[in-house]
């Protein structure tokens, strides 16, 4: 079946440590979506990519880093610069660029402080 | 003022009630407008899709979206317990949106 593979479901991040989230998808979909969700708050944006070896900036990307060196992957690092981390964290993909199509998600990966 | 307003709830009902889970927004761009179910612990998951006004229906659901006052709706009749969860609504412009604004999300309770 398609879809999008978060991994792992649970993260600890100890003081002064990077993290890197997975999201891996098999739906052949050209852009690809990290967003934070905390309680109350919806979804943040936090970078985005359109296409391999391109990514942007969204609206809460510091402390943060992505790659997209193949289609099907969008790792996203939580640095250590990150001084409050501790959320929910989804991926998600759409078919193409233009137009609105909608996105699809992951089922995330909850990241906490020792 | 956020681009997207959706009060967060809870909404508690009884089985069998039609619920009405509702968004505003405020940039006239958006085209496209999207609800999401998100079960504890899981991802939004897509249920229902619309472009521009009118009004969509899928089963048990119906989505409406008034362009003109920039206000979109979700009815859900027969509510069952299963629909407990958090129902996000989202949107974006036409050509070249890429970003989806994403409401809230309001949480809902279904008593048996």
């Amino acid at each position: 079946d398609g879809g999008i593979t978060q991994s792992p479901k649970y993260l600890f991040r100890k003081e002064g440590q990077n993290v890197t989230l997975s999201c891996e998808q098999n739906l052949n979909h050209d852009a690809m979506y990290w967003y934070r969700q905390d309680p109350g708050q919806g979804l943040r944006l936090i970078y985005y990519s359109q296409i391999v070896n391109d990514f942007q900036k969204g609206d809460i990307a510091e402390g943060y880093s992505v790659s997209r060196e193949k289609k099907e992957s969008f790792p996203l690092t939580v640095t250590s610069a990150q001084k409050n981390p501790t959320a929910f964290y989804l991926c998600a993909s759409r078919p193409g660029t233009g137009g609105g199509q909608p996105q699809h998600f992951g089922d995330g990966t909850r990241l906490s402080i020792l | 003022q956020k681009e997207v307003e959706q009060d967060p709830g809870p909404l508690s009902v009884p089985e069998g009630a039609i619920v009405s889970l509702n968004c505003t927004y405020s940039n006239s761009a958006f085209q496209y407008f999207m609800w999401y179910r998100q079960y504890s612990r899981k991802g939004p998951e897509l249920l229902m899709y619309t472009y521009s006004s009118g009004n969509k229906e899928d089963g048990r659901f119906t989505a409406q979206v008034d362009k003109s006052s920039k206000y979109i709706s979700l009815f859900i009749r027969d509510s069952q317990p299963s629909d407990s969860a958090t129902y996000l609504c989202a949107m974006s412009a036409g050509t070249g949106g890429f970003k989806t604004i994403f409401g809230a999300g309001t949480r809902l309770f279904v008593k048996a």
